[in-house]
C-alpha cells in the first residue's frame, strides 16, 4: 500500500484533457510540494512537474500540476498518443522521514 | 549534458551482497544531493535512500535500514549504494537520482534527472 493514493489506470482520447489525482494527507502533501514523474514503458522516469506547479525547460504547457490541502492533481491537454504512460506523484513525508510515491496511474489514449 | 550512469547489478543469492555505483558528468557533482530509487518488476517506484552534497547525512527508508549504505566520492563524482543481507524482495530495477534545486527558492525539490537504471536479482 503507498502512502500516496492515486487512481490505477486512467484514459482518454485524442485532444481531450484527463486529470489524475494523488491523495495523501498533513504529514506529507498537506505540508510538503509534490512532484510528478512520466514513465515510458521500458524507460526512465522523468521529471515533468516540480513543486506543486513548476515545469521543467522542455515539458510542454499541456503538462499542468495543482495542490490543494492533502491531495494534488496532475492534468494534461490536448492529449496525445505519445502521452501513454505510467505517471507517479511524489513528496517528502515527516512521518516516514523519507520520500514518498504514489502507487502510480497507467494512461491510456484509446 | 547531464548523464548519470548506474553499474553493478546483477544475480545474488539471498543473504548476499552488492554494490551499485553510479556515475555522473555534466553537472557539479559535489553540490547536489542525491537518491537512490527501486522498481520491483511491475511494480511502482519505492525510494530507498538519499545523502547529502558532502555525504555527511543520509536518509533510508525502513525497508532497507540497517541493511543498505548510500555513500559518494566527490572526488570521483561516484555515487554508491551497498546493499548487505539481500532478500528477494529486494530484487528491482535501481535508479540513481539527482536531487533537483531551485535556485530561485533556495531549496532541494526531490529528484530531477534519472539514470537508466540497472537490474538487481536476488535468487537462488
Amino acid at each position: 500500500q503507498s502512502v500516496l493514493t492515486q487512481p490505477p489506470s486512467a484514459s482518454g482520447t485524442p485532444g481531450q484533457r484527463v486529470t489524475i489525482s494523488c491523495s495523501g494527507s498533513s504529514s506529507n502533501i498537506g505540508s510538503k510540494t509534490v512532484n510528478w514523474y512520466q514513465q515510458l514503458p521500458g524507460t526512465a522516469p522523468k521529471l515533468l512537474i516540480y513543486t506543486n506547479d513548476q515545469r521543467p525547460s522542455g515539458v510542454p504547457d499541456r503538462f499542468s500540476g495543482s495542490k490543494s490541502g492533502t491531495s494534488a492533481s496532475l492534468a494534461i491537454s490536448g492529449l496525445q498518443s505519445e502521452d501513454e504512460a505510467d505517471y507517479y506523484c511524489a513528496t517528502w513525508d515527516d512521518s516516514v522521514n523519507g520520500w514518498v510515491f504514489g502507487g502510480g496511474t497507467k494512461l491510456t489514449v484509446l | 549534458e547531464v548523464q548519470l550512469v548506474e553499474s553493478g547489478g546483477g544475480l545474488v543469492q539471498p543473504g548476499g551482497s552488492l554494490r551499485l555505483s553510479c556515475a555522473v558528468s555534466g553537472f557539479t557533482f559535489s553540490s547536489y544531493w542525491m537518491h537512490w530509487v527501486r522498481q520491483a518488476p511491475g511494480k511502482g517506484l519505492v525510494w530507498v535512500s538519499r545523502i547529502n552534497s558532502e555525504g555527511s547525512s543520509t536518509n533510508y527508508a525502513d525497508s532497507v535500514k540497517g541493511r543498505f549504505t548510500i555513500s559518494r566520492d566527490n572526488a570521483k563524482n561516484t555515487l554508491y549504494l551497498q546493499m548487505n543481507s539481500l532478500r528477494a524482495e529486494d530484487t528491482a530495477v535501481y535508479y540513481c537520482a539527482r536531487s533537483g534545486y531551485s535556485t530561485s527558492g533556495g531549496y532541494y525539490f526531490g529528484m530531477d534527472v534519472w539514470g537508466q537504471g540497472t537490474t538487481v536479482t536476488v535468487s537462488s
